[in-house]
């Protein structure tokens, strides 16, 4: 079975400064997929930025990028000149491939951007 | 607009009542899920359906039920045999080809 971890449970930042928010995970299969999904205080579910596993090149997404390191099982996203909008409960999210896939997500950590 | 609407936002019930969520879709999805979400906790998946008439259990199935008779609609009963029903519920879809979900807006099942 798949597990996500997101070992920090709250970060703050200051507004226009750079954030890392971490994640590991831990899988058996070769081929899946990673994504970051924000839940602002509307509590809707946004994806941010989605990884496949066989491409070496590291997802970006305007501000939002990641740090994917297959062989450590790690999928960290960097936020760049924070935001006040990016105040959020992020969620790391690990789904494999083929049939019946579905979504595993951790457990999230709560990101306050200061002014 | 295409998306996923869910209704109501809020939904209040008595202890040992019967409830059922709505979940709609106009997306063309094939796939669609059901999660719930606990403070402190990330989402759980309940149910989820690949096809029209198919679904299968997900991590916590016990006290809901589903069906999945158009493609569109995947609505969630919560029954009387669910211990702790008080949640948040997300109903997401996802397209054939592709792995990300899309998720509605929520529903805040408060149960006393």
């Amino acid at each position: 079975a798949q597990t996500v971890t997101q070992s920090q449970p709250e970060m703050s930042v200051q507004e226009a400064e750079t954030v890392t928010l971490s994640c590991t995970y831990d899988t058996s299969e070769s081929n899946y997929y990673l994504f970051w999904y924000k839940q602002p205080p509307s509590r809707q579910m946004i994806l941010v930025i989605r990884q496949e596993a066989y491409k070496q090149q590291n997802a970006t997404e305007n501000r939002f990028s990641v740090n994917f390191q297959k062989a450590a099982k790690s999928f960290s996203l960097k936020i760049s000149d924070s935001q006040l909008g990016d105040t959020a409960m992020y969620f790391c999210a690990f789904c494999h491939t083929g049939a019946n896939s579905k979504l595993t997500f951790g457990k999230g950590i709560t990101l306050s951007v200061r002014p | 607009d295409g998306g996923i609407t869910q209704s109501p936002k809020y939904l209040f019930r008595k202890e040992g009542q019967n409830v059922t969520l709505s979940c709609e879709q106009n997306l063309n999805h094939d796939a669609m899920y059901w999660y719930r979400q606990d403070p402190g906790q990330g989402l759980r998946l309940i149910y989820y359906s690949q096809i029209v008439n198919d679904f299968q259990k997900g991590d916590i199935a016990e006290g809901y039920s589903v069906s999945r008779e158009k493609k569109e609609s995947f609505p969630l009963t919560v029954t009387s045999a669910q211990k702790n029903p008080t949640a948040f519920y997300l109903c997401a879809s996802r397209a054939g080809a592709r792995y990300e979900q899309y998720f509605g807006p929520g529903t805040r099942l408060t149960v006393t």
